[in-house]
């Protein structure tokens, strides 16, 4: 299995909706992260959670909310769904050594 | 947040090394200079990271000039695997990555 685990891979979803986006970790580690990417752009911190009961906005939160419902899970979702959040979306997790990320979530808004 | 400059492209041929520049002029003391790379459809993995000294892994080398203000990630034989976007990043640690657009590495066969 891997390390940080994004479920699901793919999807699509219509304008207006809800999605939730899941993401767990087998690393132990505190800290988690949502990060997303634009074709052709680099990637942009939405949220990020150094514990359990700590959650911090990014770079880019509006439009999304995040639950850190245990230390291994942070799931991030998007209340209502639009077409510019059309994107590439990556769960990391870190220690003192560095990053892990997850294989990604591409989302399609319809 | 302290900032990086890449240039925005490299190319290299197979089987050659490959030096990426990063610049970092205004470094503090407790940042540590990492790199990650983004494979084509994957999320990024961690290269290597240091703050002083030179390092090595299995996958490359960081030289890091003595006044702290550049380094340089060197692969030592690049692959056809190898192309992909590089990252340099500055961070305290235990701090959240904030990334530039980095490198992209066209490896020419």
């Amino acid at each position: 299995d891997a390390d940080v685990t994004q479920t699901p891979r793919n999807r699509i979803t219509k304008t207006g909706k809800r999605i939730m986006l899941e993401c767990s970790q087998t690393k132990g580690h505190d800290r988690m992260y949502w990060y997303r990417q634009d074709p052709g752009l680099g990637l942009r911190l939405i949220y990020y959670s150094f514990d359990v009961k700590d959650i911090n906005k990014g770079e880019i939160s509006d439009g999304y909310s995040v639950s850190r419902q245990a230390q291994a899970k942070f799931s991030l979702s998007l209340e209502s769904a639009i077409p510019n959040q059309t994107a590439l979306y990556f769960c990391a997790t870190s220690d003192v050594y560095g990053y892990t990320f997850g294989s990604g979530t591409r989302l399609t808004v319809v | 947040d302290a900032k990086t400059t890449q240039p925005n492209s490299m190319e290299s041929n197979e089987e050659e090394p490959v030096h990426l520049p990063c610049n970092h002029s205004t470094i503090s003391g407790t940042d540590y200079i990492h790199w990650y790379r983004q494979l084509p459809s994957q999320g990024p993995e961690y290269v290597i990271h240091g703050l002083t000294s030179n390092v090595n892994n299995r996958m490359a080398s960081l030289a890091i000039a003595e006044d702290r203000k550049s380094s340089t990630l060197i692969l030592h034989r690049a692959t056809l695997r190898d192309a992909a976007v590089y990252y340099c990043i500055l961070l305290v640690r235990y701090d959240k990555i904030i990334f530039g657009k980095g490198t992209r590495l066209h490896i020419l066969p």
